[in-house]
C-alpha cells in the first residue's frame, strides 16, 4: 500500500527564517514522483517543487528546497528566508510513474511569524 | 503553468436537491481528471479519476450514484451530487493532468464549496 505521512499538524517559524516540513512515505516502487504542494487560505492547491526519484539531486525552487533520501523513503521540505506569504497548508504528494493517481499527506499548517 | 477553472466557488443549496459542479481545463487538454473531497482542516480524499470518453473510476467507499462524473470531451469534466443531503457537505476540488504518462504534474481548481441545508 502506497501512504505519505507528515508528523508535523503544525509548526511556526519567524520571519527569514529557515523550517523544514517532514515527510515519509511507504512504497515498494522504484520509480516514482514526489512532491509538495501549497494551500494558502484561498484554498487553491499550488505546486512548490518535484522531484523524480530517479534522481539523486534534491530539487531547489529558489527559497524551497528537499532532502529526498530514497533509501530512508523521506522527502522533507525546507523553506529559507521564511516570508509571511508562506503562511499555509503543506501537503507531500507521491505518485507512482506512468500510473494515475497522487497519493496525499494529511498536511503540516505553516504559521510565519512576522 | 496551466490553468484548471472549477465553478462555482461556492453553492448553498437544499436537502434533497442535485448541484453540478463543472472542472475546465483552459490552456490545455486534459486527458485525465481527478476529483477530490476535502473535510476542514484535512487532506485530500481522492474521490474517482475520469479519462475523456470513458466511465470514471471511483474510489472504495465512494457511492457512483450519488457522485455522478461526466468527462464528456478533453477540456470539461462535470461532478453531480445526487440528493445532497447535510453530510454531503464539503469542499470539492478538481484537478486535471494532460499526459500523465509524460506530464507528471498535477493543476488543479480552485475548489467549491458545497453547504447542503
Amino acid at each position: 500500500a502506497q501512504t505519505v505521512t507528515q508528523s508535523q499538524p503544525e509548526m511556526s517559524v519567524q520571519e527569514a527564517e529557515t523550517v523544514t516540513l517532514s515527510c515519509t512515505y511507504d512504497t515498494s516502487e522504484s520509480d516514482y514522483y514526489l512532491f509538495w504542494y501549497k494551500q494558502p487560505p484561498s484554498r487553491q492547491m499550488i505546486l512548490v517543487i518535484r522531484q523524480e526519484a530517479y534522481k539523486q539531486q534534491n530539487a531547489t525552487e529558489n527559497r524551497f528546497s528537499v532532502n529526498f533520501q530514497k533509501a530512508a523513503k523521506s522527502f522533507s521540505l525546507k523553506i529559507s528566508d521564511s516570508q509571511l506569504g508562506d503562511a499555509a497548508m503543506y501537503f507531500c504528494a507521491y505518485r507512482v510513474y506512468n500510473f494515475n493517481k497522487f497519493y496525499f499527506g494529511s498536511g503540516t499548517k505553516l504559521n510565519v511569524k512576522p | 503553468g496551466a490553468v484548471v477553472s472549477q465553478h462555482p466557488s461556492r453553492v448553498i443549496c437544499k436537502s434533497g436537491t442535485s448541484v453540478k459542479i463543472e472542472c475546465r481545463s483552459l490552456d490545455f487538454q486534459a486527458t485525465t481528471m481527478f476529483w477530490y473531497r476535502q473535510f476542514p482542516k484535512q487532506s485530500l480524499m481522492l474521490m474517482a479519476t475520469s479519462n475523456e470518453g470513458s466511465k470514471a473510476t471511483y474510489e472504495q467507499g465512494v457511492e457512483k450514484d450519488k457522485f455522478l462524473i461526466n468527462h464528456a470531451s478533453l477540456t470539461l469534466s462535470t461532478l453531480t451530487v445526487t440528493s445532497a443531503h447535510p453530510e454531503d457537505s464539503s469542499f470539492y476540488i478538481c484537478s486535471a493532468s494532460a499526459d500523465f504518462a509524460t506530464n507528471e504534474k498535477l493543476f488543479f481548481g480552485s475548489g467549491t464549496q458545497l453547504s447542503v441545508l
